[in-house]
């Protein structure tokens, strides 16, 4: 399709397992994002690639968190040591240009049990 | 830091009532303000934006003005529709080095909007 696409939809953790999550941009797309949703809240900005560069991670909320682009394209978000407080939705997005204007996937809802 | 607060939800209105949902922000900088939007099984899309003060953002008969003074982006629609029944977002960006806004949002705690026929 052509619009951004995440997955898995769902995932279910053990608490302490590791998790990936991987989102798959818009072709062409330069700007990629991942927020984090907890239920009932608006999405919080974890971390902003241009290109395979790792721009802003100044929302990853510990060292637990690691995102990576290699190629430019897909990226993918990995959660070691899940926590119980991991639990969300967690969304990427992308733009062709550094913008608001984002586009976003329809996430991954992360359970962490 | 950034913050954007949004009225208290759920809201529900019957079809082809007025709508507005209000907005305020706070920010160190001089922000670009959205209007993002999620229907139902989908992923946020965007529904409108302003970059500047007095800017006004519309579509689909949803408007926005950017009041500086007031620090405010409230969203309004003159008639709703079921089909508007979705969860609305209002979200900044600070502008990076460039002028431009580069995508680092911050949003409202959102309000689901429910309209009946």
């Amino acid at each position: 399709g052509a619009g951004v696409s995440q997955s898995p939809r769902y995932k279910v953790a053990k608490r302490g397992q590791d998790v990936a999550l991987r989102c798959d941009p818009i072709s062409g797309h330069v700007s990629l994002f991942w927020y984090q949703q907890a239920l009932g809240q608006g999405p919080e900005f974890l971390t902003y690639f241009q290109n395979e560069a790792q721009l802003d991670k100044s929302g990853l909320p510990s060292d637990r968190f690691f995102a990576e682009r290699p190629e430019g394209s897909v990226s993918t978000l990995k959660i070691q040591r899940t926590q119980q407080e991991d639990s969300a939705v967690y969304l990427c997005a992308s733009s062709l240009v550094a913008s608001g204007e984002l586009f976003f996937g329809e996430g991954s809802r992360l359970t962490v049990l | 830091g950034n913050s954007v607060t949004q009225m208290e939800g759920p809201v529900t209105l019957s079809e082809e009532a007025f709508l507005t949902i209000n907005c305020t922000y706070t920010a160190t900088g001089y922000p670009s303000l959205f209007w993002y939007v999620q229907y139902p099984g989908e992923g946020l899309q965007l529904l409108l934006k302003a970059t500047k003060a007095d800017d006004k953002g519309s579509n689909k008969g949803f408007e926005a003005t950017y009041r500086k003074e007031t620090t405010s982006f409230h969203l309004e629609k003159g008639s709703v529709q079921v089909s508007d029944s979705a969860v609305y977002f209002c979200a900044l960006s600070e502008r990076g080095a460039g002028g431009t806004s580069y995508g680092k949002l911050t949003f409202g705690q959102g309000t689901i909007l429910t309209v009946h026929p």
